[in-house]
């Protein structure tokens, strides 16, 4: 079946730091990917997605590459801010009508000032 | 972008009491519509599926019984904790999709806080 594993936290950064948040993922076919971001007490939001191989997702600094020989898609940001502190899920969708995503666990930065 | 909105946002009751949670898609005709429920510090855990105009898929282990789901529009779906007691209580969260290109994203709602004392 389709599984994703993303890097445990809690992930403590200072401002301006770089981040990456590892995801690896098991599926079949050829699947979408995903990042997703809670902020407390909200629901997701979608941060960026990739649909094929080598493609690369981006959105408020935030980027990820779709990477089929590794079956990645890491999440890195060059500068974090106190702002950027949320949950963030990695997440795909093997195809198929039922439109499922399979998530990660979720991994919770905090950046202090 | 697509909106998706969550209603209420956090609801207080004595158990016993059911309860209906209500999600909409405001700009976009969503034929599918998932439930999720989230326990503090983990993941989502899907609940059901529910298209538009047909009985919703429920995952192993949840009582369609105890979350009655119904899709009666492209635009809203309802999940009615029956009954609740304290054990229900948690962060229900919603999710809409059009269907599409491959590679839809979902659309999730800002989720209702559910205490039931």
């Amino acid at each position: 079946g389709n599984s994703v594993t993303q890097m445990e936290g809690p992930v403590t950064l200072s401002e301006e730091a770089f981040l990456t948040i590892n995801c690896t993922y098991t599926a079949t076919g050829y699947p979408s990917l995903f990042w997703y971001v809670q902020y407390p007490g909200e629901g997701l939001q979608l941060l960026l997605k990739a649909t094929k191989a080598d493609d690369k997702g981006s959105n408020k600094g935030f980027e990820a590459t779709y990477r089929k020989e590794t079956t990645s898609f890491h999440l890195e940001k060059g500068s974090v801010q106190v702002s950027d502190s949320a949950v963030y899920f990695c997440a795909l969708h093997s195809g198929g009508s039922n439109y499922k995503l399979t998530f990660g666990k979720g991994t919770l930065l905090t950046v202090n000032p | 972008g697509a909106v998706v909105s969550q209603h209420p946002s956090r609801v207080i009751c004595k158990s016993g009491t059911s309860v209906k949670i209500e999600c909409r898609s405001l700009d976009f005709q969503a034929t599918t519509m998932f439930w999720y429920r989230q326990f503090p510090k983990q993941s989502l855990m899907l609940m059901a599926t529910s298209n538009e105009g047909s009985k919703a898929t429920y995952e192993q282990g949840v009582e369609k019984d105890k979350f009655l789901i119904n899709h009666a529009s492209l635009t809203l779906s309802t999940l009615t904790v029956t009954s609740a007691h304290p054990e229900d209580s948690s962060f229900y969260i919603c999710s809409a999709i059009s269907p599409g290109a491959p590679g839809q994203p979902q659309h999730f709602g800002d989720g209702t806080r559910l205490s039931i004392l």
